[in-house]
C-alpha cells in the first residue's frame, strides 16, 4: 500500500463549482499534513498545512481526520485559475531527519 | 535573493557529459533536500543533508553525487547519465524536525541525451 494516496483524478469542473480532494496515508506516525500546488512543468507550492482541528484560508478548507488517517482539500467558487495538480503530503519523524511523503497528485481542470 | 533558487532551469547533457546542478537557499533553514519528478510520476526522494550531514540516500545510483558544503548550498554532481534519467530535478529546504513544509526551487529540467 503507498504511504500516500490521492485520487488522480482528473478533475474537470465548470468555473464556481465547488470540489474536493480526498488523500489517505498509511503510516499512523505521520505528524504533519499539507496541501501542495503544482501548476505545469513548475515547482510545487505549498497551499496550506492541514491542522487537526481542520482549517480555511479564503475559498480553501483542509481537514484532517486521525483515526481513518484521511485528509481532505475542498475549494469553493472554484476559478480558471485554481487549475493545478493537487498534491497531499504527510510527515513524520525518521531518525535523524523528518520525511515528508508526498502522494501523486490529483489534476484539476477549470472550465470556463 | 530569497527563497530557494535552483540552476541552470534547463539542461540537455550526453551520455558522457559530466554536469552538475546548483541550489542555494536563503531561508535559513538546516535541511536540503534533492527530489526527481518524471512524467505522471510523484515526487521522488533522492536525498537529504541536515545540518550539512546527509541523512537519507534512498538508492540513488552512484552516477548522481550529492554535495552539500554548508546549509545554504547544496549541489547534484551527474556523470554518465541514461536517457531514462531526463526529468525535472529539484531542490527544497526545510527546517528539519519541526514539522515545517518544504520550500521549493523552480527547478532543473534535465535531458538526457
Amino acid at each position: 500500500r503507498k504511504e500516500v494516496e490521492q485520487d488522480p483524478g482528473p478533475f474537470n469542473v465548470p468555473e464556481g463549482a465547488t470540489v474536493a480532494f480526498n488523500c489517505t496515508y498509511s503510516n499512523s506516525a505521520s505528524q504533519s499534513f499539507f496541501w501542495y500546488r503544482q501548476d505545469c512543468r513548475k515547482e510545487p507550492k505549498l497551499l496550506m498545512s492541514v491542522y487537526s482541528s481542520g482549517n480555511e484560508d479564503g475559498r480553501f478548507t483542509a481537514q484532517l481526520n486521525r483515526a481513518s488517517q484521511y485528509i481532505s482539500l475542498l475549494i469553493r467558487d472554484s476559478k480558471l485559475s485554481d487549475s493545478a495538480t493537487y498534491l497531499c503530503v504527510a510527515g513524520r519523524s525518521g531518525g535523524s531527519n523528518y520525511k515528508l511523503t508526498f502522494g501523486k497528485g490529483t489534476l484539476l481542470t477549470v472550465n470556463p | 535573493e530569497t527563497g530557494v533558487t535552483q540552476t541552470p532551469r534547463h539542461l540537455v547533457m550526453g551520455m558522457t557529459n559530466k554536469k552538475s546542478l546548483k541550489c542555494e537557499q536563503h531561508l535559513g533553514h538546516n535541511a536540503m533536500y534533492w527530489y526527481k519528478q518524471s512524467a505522471k510520476k510523484p515526487l521522488e526522494l533522492m536525498f537529504v543533508y541536515s545540518l550539512e550531514e546527509r541523512v537519507e540516500n534512498n538508492s540513488v545510483p552512484s552516477r548522481f553525487s550529492p554535495e552539500c558544503p554548508n546549509s545554504s548550498h547544496l549541489f547534484l554532481h551527474l556523470h554518465t547519465l541514461q536517457p531514462e534519467d531526463s526529468a525535472l530535478y529539484l531542490c527544497a529546504s526545510s527546517q528539519i524536525n519541526t514539522g515545517s513544509p518544504l520550500h521549493f526551487g523552480n527547478g532543473t529540467r534535465l535531458t538526457v541525451t
